[in-house]
């Protein structure tokens, strides 16, 4: 069954420091989503993107962040410096057209120290 | 706006009796409504969705949910349960007024299924 990988799936970083979280969807998914789960609580939408560019973002989703498509295959999610209360588990997802549900990936779980 | 509420923070049960989790809903338009999983560090798992047609949605794992228009919601259940369905369970809505229809999650219940 197809699914969605994502690399790390632990990362530690310093305040400050950029990280690049990685995500391979599944190979024939048009929309991509990057949500984010503090722990304990819930489930909050980050940015979308389809057509090679953010179809939507979050408030949660400023300056600091970006997302890219180098590839055609990879999805990133870059925050520049990060931030003790960016420490959280990321999850990517995709979607197929019309009402076919998102995937989601088994997140990596962010670390800022 | 689109939002749903899962009003339980937590749901004990004994295996083999029935479990509801429950979830309401509101929406502007028709509600597009799916139910995911997750499983201690692991992602988000779907479960089943409710589009259109049909109340009773049967999904993965033996669950179900039931979609009532009047009470606007959308619980999910199962007839007997397992220790291993003991997880985080979230209920989400399609945010159909953005281009991409992200979801908009609920709180989140975690079941505990006690042997």
């Amino acid at each position: 069954e197809p699914e969605v990988t994502q690399t790390p799936s632990h990362q530690v970083t310093q305040m400050g420091q950029e990280v690049i979280l990685r995500c391979v969807p599944i190979s024939n998914h048009l929309y991509f989503y990057w949500y984010r789960q503090i722990l304990g609580q819930k489930v909050e939408f980050l940015v979308s993107f389809y057509n090679n560019e953010i179809s939507e973002k979050s408030e949660i989703f400023d300056d600091q962040f970006s997302v890219e498509r180098p590839d055609g295959s990879n999805f990133t999610l870059k925050i520049r410096s990060t931030k003790l209360e960016d420490s959280a588990m990321y999850f990517c997802a995709s979607r197929g057209q019309g009402f076919t549900e998102a995937f989601f990936g088994q997140g990596t779980r962010l670390t800022v120290v | 706006a689109q939002s749903v509420a899962q009003p339980e923070d937590q749901v004990n049960v004994a295996e083999g009796n029935p479990l509801t989790v429950k979830c309401t809903y509101s929406v502007s338009g028709n509600p597009y409504l799916f139910w995911y999983v997750q499983y201690p560090n692991r992602g988000l798992q779907f479960l089943l969705k409710y589009i259109t047609g049909d109340n009773l949605v049967k999904g993965s794992y033996g669950f179900e949910a039931e979609f009532n228009k009047s009470q606007t919601s959308f619980h999910l259940k199962k007839p007997s349960a397992l220790v291993s369905d003991s997880a985080l369970y979230f209920c989400a809505v399609r945010d159909i007024r953005g281009a991409t229809n992200k979801l908009i999650f609920g709180t989140g219940t975690l079941l505990a299924v006690q042997p």
